[in-house]
């Protein structure tokens, strides 16, 4: 299988504890994404990279949260200190400089109980 | 602000009969455009794109698209739905205020389907 992976697919986790999620992009694609899915609503962008740098983040992201791309290749999203609310689906895509086609992985479900 | 507005939650359809989703979008300049469908434990499928051009697009699984400036709308059409296209349906524009064009997402329709 040749498409954007996430791991773990599933999270619970206790309030105040840290959390990190991992995305492997399609091997070529040079740009990747994260998105954060709550029910009932449609995906909303988090934080974008360009190879291993991160060109912009959402005003959603907090201090808590901390994104890394270190070799260009996966990326880890990792939640300090976890709060219910943080209790979301999270998407990671990916697509190919010079295209405007993302494609999404199947995300990591996190729980926050 | 960019956006995009799906008005319909929910609509349920029986197998066999025509399809229509609404999608509305407010963008200053002409938007690109997308259709994914996003199935219970499935990652979001890319259907179709709108860039330029033709204003009726084809994608996937028989669906199309018809981009309507006059009317601000992007709404995705099937002449005959299949039980399997049961499923959540999101329209999306690229975010020209961000530099790299993150998705903008409207908050989906779902999509059910009669025997």
């Amino acid at each position: 299988d040749t498409g954007v992976s996430q791991d773990p697919r599933h999270k619970i986790t206790k309030r105040g504890q840290n959390v990190t999620f991992r995305c492997d992009p399609i091997s070529e694609h040079n740009r990747l994404y994260w998105y954060r899915q709550t029910l009932g609503q449609g995906p909303e962008f988090l934080t974008y990279f360009q190879n291993e740098a991160q060109l912009e983040k959402s005003r959603l992201l907090s201090d808590r949260f901390s994104a890394e791309r270190p070799k260009g290749s996966f990326s880890t999203l990792e939640i300090q200190r976890t709060e219910q609310g943080d209790s979301a689906m999270y998407l990671c895509a990916s697509s190919l400089y010079g295209t405007d086609e993302q494609y999404f992985g199947p995300g990591t479900r996190l729980t926050v109980t | 602000a960019q956006s995009v507005t799906q008005p319909d939650i929910h609509i349920t359809v029986s197998e066999g009969a025509s399809l229509e989703l609404r999608c509305n979008y407010s963008y200053g300049a002409t938007p690109y455009l997308f259709w994914y469908v996003q199935s219970p434990g499935q990652g979001l499928q890319l259907l179709l794109k709108y860039f330029s051009g033709d204003t009726l697009v084809q994608g996937i699984k028989g669906f199309e698209a018809e981009f309507k400036r006059s009317q601000s709308s992007f709404n995705l059409r099937k002449p005959s739905v299949h039980w399997s296209d049961a499923a959540e349906y999101f329209c999306a524009g690229m975010n020209y205020g961000g530099s790299q064009g993150n998705l903008i997402f409207g908050k989906g329709t779902k999509l059910s389907v009669k025997p």
